[in-house]
């Protein structure tokens, strides 16, 4: 599975967009991003996934540039609530029970 | 649905002692995997399985051992307990084939201390 790159924090505003970023330089052509938030102690949390095209759901968007190497998270209207350990995660399809996730971004939103 | 439960919640252990950390998810999924969390730590994979009698190893699957005898449970098992064990450990689970939908379901999380 090709690793990922995320920063170690991030802050936000509260009610501001945060915009997380994730570099995967190495993913191959049949590979998704997944997206995974840890509140406090709390298991994993999935947000979202995508494969090549934008993504939006509930809870966030996912954009992935075209040659597939970077992609953003982006909570459009960030909350106390979505502090959190977010994980981006590049793994084959139907591979959910081996994620192998990283040391994720710990996002900080503030008053 | 209880989705994916897991027992203990916290336990305390001597070194040496065994024991065995229950999970079970009624979603009738395929994969289950169990995971650690060390402190300040991302989760790391120890050991997963992609239906009934079938398992494999993660990342770091040393001192513990895992069976898959139904579609519902997945026990992990620490032989001989040691201080290096003491973790949060995460149980999960998901569909698959057609029914997947990139989603990985998590139990609380079982607190063990190893002393």
């Amino acid at each position: 599975d090709a690793k990922t790159t995320q920063p170690p924090s991030m802050d936000c505003a509260e009610g501001r967009a945060a915009n997380l970023p994730c570099n995967h330089s190495t993913i191959s052509g049949n590979e998704y991003v997944y997206w995974y938030r840890q509140i406090h102690s709390q298991g994993p949390q999935y947000i979202i996934h995508g494969l090549k095209n934008n993504e939006t759901n509930e809870m966030a968007s996912l954009i992935i540039t075209e040659d597939r190497k970077s992609s953003t998270l982006i909570l459009p209207h960030a909350t106390l609530r979505d502090t959190a350990v977010y994980y981006c995660i590049v793994a084959g399809y139907n591979q959910g029970g081996k994620l192998i996730f990283g040391q994720g971004t710990e996002l900080s939103v503030k008053p | 649905n209880a989705g994916v439960t897991q027992t203990p919640k916290f336990q305390v252990l001597k070194t040496g002692q065994s024991m065995t950390l229950l999970c079970a998810q009624d979603m009738n999924h395929e994969y289950m995997s169990w995971y650690r969390q060390d402190p300040g730590m991302g989760l790391r994979l120890i050991h997963y399985s992609v239906g009934a009698g079938i398992t494999d190893q993660g990342e770091v699957p040393n001192g513990y051992n895992v069976s898959r005898s139904t579609t519902e449970d997945f026990p992990l098992r620490l032989l001989s307990a040691a201080p290096s064990q003491t973790s949060v450990y995460f149980c999960a689970s998901s569909a698959t084939g057609t029914g997947y939908t990139g989603e990985l379901f998590f139990g609380e999380g079982s607190r063990l201390t190893v002393l």
